[in-house]
């Protein structure tokens, strides 16, 4: 069984360039969520994909967008970066549709806006 | 809004020490509670899940307790070692959610001194 996989681990953008984050889920999963972490901080909830639909979203602009595919996996998206978009994203994944289940993290991936 | 807070933000024991590390939250209608340890730079590891309907929970030297109707949970490391150094985040799963959408605290920062 594979756990949750990130790609890239780092990554190094201009202020104002786009980029695009993976995730892979771990094997039989079909809910995957996207946290921001600054540093220091507790990590904050983006969106969550559920079947490949958006089935939640927290307090992020519209520039934040994502992505799931029939395998359950997903990916970020963040146009017109902001020097404040550098963090570490985090991406999860559970069982989704059971309740109370056990959220699965992948090792994240560092963006550094420039 | 749910809000989760964890004290201290920092701690630095010597080794061999016991330690409690506590965390609470604003509201109590939720699924689950989820402590989870991060290295620096590094993705989340799950440590101890605790439905709500559950009192504790235990692995090896840890043990986290929950009591939902008071908003608190404690984790308690036994026979602290230095490879315990890291921060520790717990989080809660809103009772109107399911899949993997978490509320998280700022994290206790671990230091074990050998």
């Amino acid at each position: 069984e594979t756990g949750v996989t990130q790609s890239p681990t780092h990554l190094i953008k201009t202020r104002g360039q786009q980029v695009t984050l993976r995730c892979s889920s771990q094997s039989g999963h079909n809910t995957v969520s996207w946290y921001q972490q600054a540093l220091g901080q507790g990590p904050q909830f983006i969106f969550q994909y559920y079947r490949e639909e958006e089935n939640g979203r927290g307090n992020f602009p519209p520039r934040f967008s994502g992505l799931q595919f029939p395998n359950y996996s997903s990916e970020l998206n963040v146009n017109a970066l902001e020097l404040d978009d550098s963090a570490l994203y985090l991406c999860a994944s559970s069982p989704g549709g059971a309740w109370g289940t056990e959220a699965f993290f992948g090792q994240g991936t560092r963006l550094t806006v420039v | 809004k749910q809000e989760v807070t964890q004290i201290p933000a920092a701690l630095s024991v010597p080794e061999g020490e016991n330690l409690v590390l506590n965390c609470s939250f604003t509201d109590s209608a939720i699924y689950n509670l989820q402590w989870f340890r991060q290295d620096p730079g590094k993705g989340l590891t799950s440590l101890l899940l605790i439905q709500s309907s559950q009192r504790e929970q235990t692995s090896g030297r840890l043990n986290a307790s929950l009591d939902k109707s008071s908003g608190r949970s404690t984790l308690y490391i036994a026979a602290s070692q230095p490879g315990d150094s890291a921060t520790y985040l717990c989080a809660v799963r809103p009772r109107e959610t399911s899949g993997s959408r978490l509320t998280f605290g700022e994290g206790t920062q671990l230091t074990v001194n050998p």
